[in-house]
């Protein structure tokens, strides 16, 4: 089973409020990963990590940010929610290599109301 | 560019197999993925298989490749009710940070 877990489940936020989403492992990846999946779509990679205080755009440009000044924590930030942010945020880490296997948390879904 | 195509629904009476199926458009990936998600749950790795391969098996689950067409497959054998999920199929490409592109994911539905 993969150790990898994202707090918290569920937050249901008012707009203009500042959030932070949280994701930590105990495997040791140096490779950390946040996809933004919207229901019924693909996931789209918004940020990931090659290892402490790297951190690099994914492929759909988002509002957020993210840091990573330990290796088991990559927190993400968003610093004024919008209803536009409201989606489900899934982490994810790997380790170094090419094509090693992604574990996945179990996802934050947010609602921006 | 890259491109995932899966269609979004699918449903089977249990003990039937289920045929997932996903294409995409990008032939220089390296692996090719199917992932499953349970509600309220994240997505775990099923099975993958490398892009000079055209067949897989793994005990229930065969994954047929067919690079030529870039179509890929996924096949549940005697499909139960614990199957029920959205199975998303992923391609991977070499160098830098495991870039993964995902299609829309299928959900499958299993009755009895």
């Amino acid at each position: 089973e993969a150790d990898i877990y994202q707090t918290p489940r569920y937050l249901v936020i008012g707009t203009g409020k500042k959030i932070t989403l949280e994701c930590s492992q105990t495997m040791g990846h140096d490779k950390m990963y946040w996809y933004q999946q919207d229901p019924g779509m693909e996931l789209h990679l918004i940020h990931y990590s090659y290892g402490v205080n790297s951190t690099e755009k994914g492929d759909l440009s988002s509002e957020s940010t993210v840091s990573r000044i330990r290796t088991e924590h990559f927190p993400l930030t968003l610093e004024s929610a919008r209803p536009s942010h409201t989606s489900q945020y899934l982490c994810a880490s790997s380790e170094s290599g090419e094509d090693t296997e992604a574990f996945f948390g179990q996802g934050t879904r947010l609602t921006v109301v | 560019g890259e491109d995932v195509e899966q269609s979004l629904f699918l449903s089977v009476r249990e003990g039937d197999s289920s045929v997932i199926n996903c294409t995409y458009t990008d032939s220089s990936s390296t692996y090719l993925y199917w992932y499953k998600q349970e509600p309220g749950a994240g997505l775990q790795l099923l099975t993958y298989i490398f892009s000079n391969m055209d067949m897989k098996q793994d005990q229930r689950l065969t994954v047929l490749l067919n690079k030529k067409d870039k179509h890929l497959s996924l096949r549940i054998a005697d499909t139960q009710t614990g199957d029920s999920a959205i199975y998303f199929c992923a391609e991977s490409f070499s160098g830098g940070y495991n870039k993964l592109i995902f299609g829309a994911g299928t959900r499958l539905a299993v009755h009895p």
